[in-house]
């Protein structure tokens, strides 16, 4: 089974509007983080956001926020005010367990497939 | 900003040719990961590290590809002999995992594209 589920290859949103790009994710550890990666064009990985599972907050930084929905699995990217800028990849992962539960064993990211989004002018 | 350093950043090679992909975490990290990026596979592990010992190689194809960690400040991946199939973009990725970092996240390279004909 999938650990992370990004059901949208593809999303289109206009300058200056919102955009929430799906993410879910199974698991049956207790304690895991949730984890937001834009790769531009260029390549390169940037690291977004973090959500911890025991956060009751929802995660944000700047422009992005995380709607984390823990009974649904559920922890969805939203992007504010878009940029063109913002066209790039982005990827949901998973990190399962906490160091006092896995220890040396802790650390691996699982992806998803990726959603690739496009800002329009 | 620390970074992760890959080198190269492009490699082409012909098919049965030794390639050699190396990576410098950031300075502190104690886990180094090798994930593979190809369009139809996503990303994959290939193989982690934490403080130079191997965990889990267990996603790459023993035959031909190994990962090693000679010192705290590389990380090699070889490939010997590389196939065709072998094209992808290796990503190198550190991080700090211990008591208390659970939110870190890891910080990749820029990858190597690696083509082989």
């Amino acid at each position: 089974a999938q650990k992370i589920t990004q059901t949208q290859p593809g999303m289109f949103v206009q300058e200056k509007e919102a955009v929430t790009l799906d993410c879910t994710y199974d698991t049956s550890d207790q304690s895991y983080g949730l984890f937001w990666y834009k790769q531009p064009s260029s390549g390169e990985m940037i690291f977004l956001i973090y959500q911890g599972s025991y956060d009751e907050q929802n995660a944000t930084e700047g422009r992005y926020s995380l709607n984390f929905q823990k009974a649904r699995k559920s922890a969805n990217l939203v992007i504010s005010a878009s940029q063109l800028g913002d066209s790039a990849m982005y990827f949901c992962a998973m990190r399962e367990g906490r160091f006092e539960d896995r220890g040396s064993t802790l650390g691996r990211l699982y992806f998803g497939r990726g959603t690739q989004l496009t800002v329009w002018p | 900003d620390a970074r992760v350093t890959q080198t190269p950043r492009h490699k082409v090679t012909e098919m049965g040719q030794e390639v050699t992909m190396r990576c410098q975490p950031i300075l502190g990290h104690n886990t180094v990961f090798w994930y593979r990026q190809t369009m139809m596979q996503g990303l994959e592990l290939l193989a982690y590290f934490r403080n130079r010992a191997p965990l889990d190689d267990s996603g790459m194809p023993k035959d031909r590809f190994s990962a090693e960690m000679p010192d705290a400040t590389l990380a090699t991946l070889k490939i010997q002999p590389s196939e065709p199939r072998d094209s992808a973009v290796y990503f190198c990725a550190s991080g700090l995992v211990n008591r208390g970092t659970d939110n870190s996240p890891l910080h990749f390279g820029n990858g190597t594209r690696l083509t082989v004909t």
